[in-house]
């Protein structure tokens, strides 16, 4: 659904260096999700999080991944000194929190590390 | 925690024939089952989802039915087109609410 905005929609990143992904959920919807997606792979879910509270980062590696999602502004993952294996697809996805609630996915942000 | 299943991995079928997708789930929990569809380096879009109470749900050329007994639920397309050539997924809800996807089927229609 258009109204998710990610941003920005390509990254690169020399080995090392960090990566700041940003979600903007749609209107109205509070719960936002984060996925990755390898190259002709599935999409793995990394982290579920509310307005200040990470509710599930079961998905999330132990190292170097962190996400937020501050009471104003976007939802932020964040990969400190980031590698080769961490290149691929990074979607967030947004819904107003019920369990049956729809998520609609933003256009994604494709990180190529160098 | 939950874990969903979806066979084939990939599909062929000829123009105007239908496909179907088939997905298991583990969570016996699980109440929600959406069906995306993700053509190459775009967003997944929802084409179809079924909530628990209910067994089936069709729109137009797309139907899902779910089975919670034998805890697996399917996606039809009849009467396909080629711009149904894409990438599909299933998934489900786990107990913690948030949603699981199946390892996707690539489909492909022949003309």
């Amino acid at each position: 659904n258009a109204g998710v905005m990610q941003n920005p929609r390509h990254l690169v990143r020399r080995r090392g260096q960090e990566a700041r992904l940003r979600c903007s959920p749609m209107k109205g919807h509070s719960h936002v999700y984060w996925y990755r997606q390898l190259p002709e792979e599935g999409l793995k879910f990394m982290v579920y999080l509310q307005k200040e509270n990470i509710i599930d980062e079961s998905g999330m590696p132990k190292e170097r991944f962190s996400a937020e999602f501050p009471k104003e502004g976007p939802s932020i993952l964040r990969i400190q000194q980031v590698v080769r294996g961490d290149s691929a697809a990074y979607f967030c996805a947004s819904s107003s929190g019920l369990a049956t609630d729809t998520q609609y996915f933003g256009p994604g942000t494709r990180l190529t590390v160098l | 925690g939950e874990n969903v299943e979806q066979h084939p991995s990939t599909l062929s079928v000829q123009e105007g024939d239908s496909a179907v997708i088939k997905c298991t789930y583990s969570d016996s929990a699980s109440n929600y089952f959406p069906w995306y569809k993700q053509e190459l380096g775009k967003r997944p879009q929802l084409i179809i989802d079924i909530r628990s109470n209910v067994g089936e749900k069709k729109d137009q050329r797309i139907a899902v039915t779910l089975n919670k007994t034998a805890k697996h639920f399917s996606l039809h397309i009849t009467e396909t087109q080629p711009e149904d050539s894409a990438v599909y997924f299933c998934a489900a809800t786990d107990s913690a609410s948030k949603i699981i996807f199946g390892s996707g089927t690539r489909l492909s229609i022949r003309p």
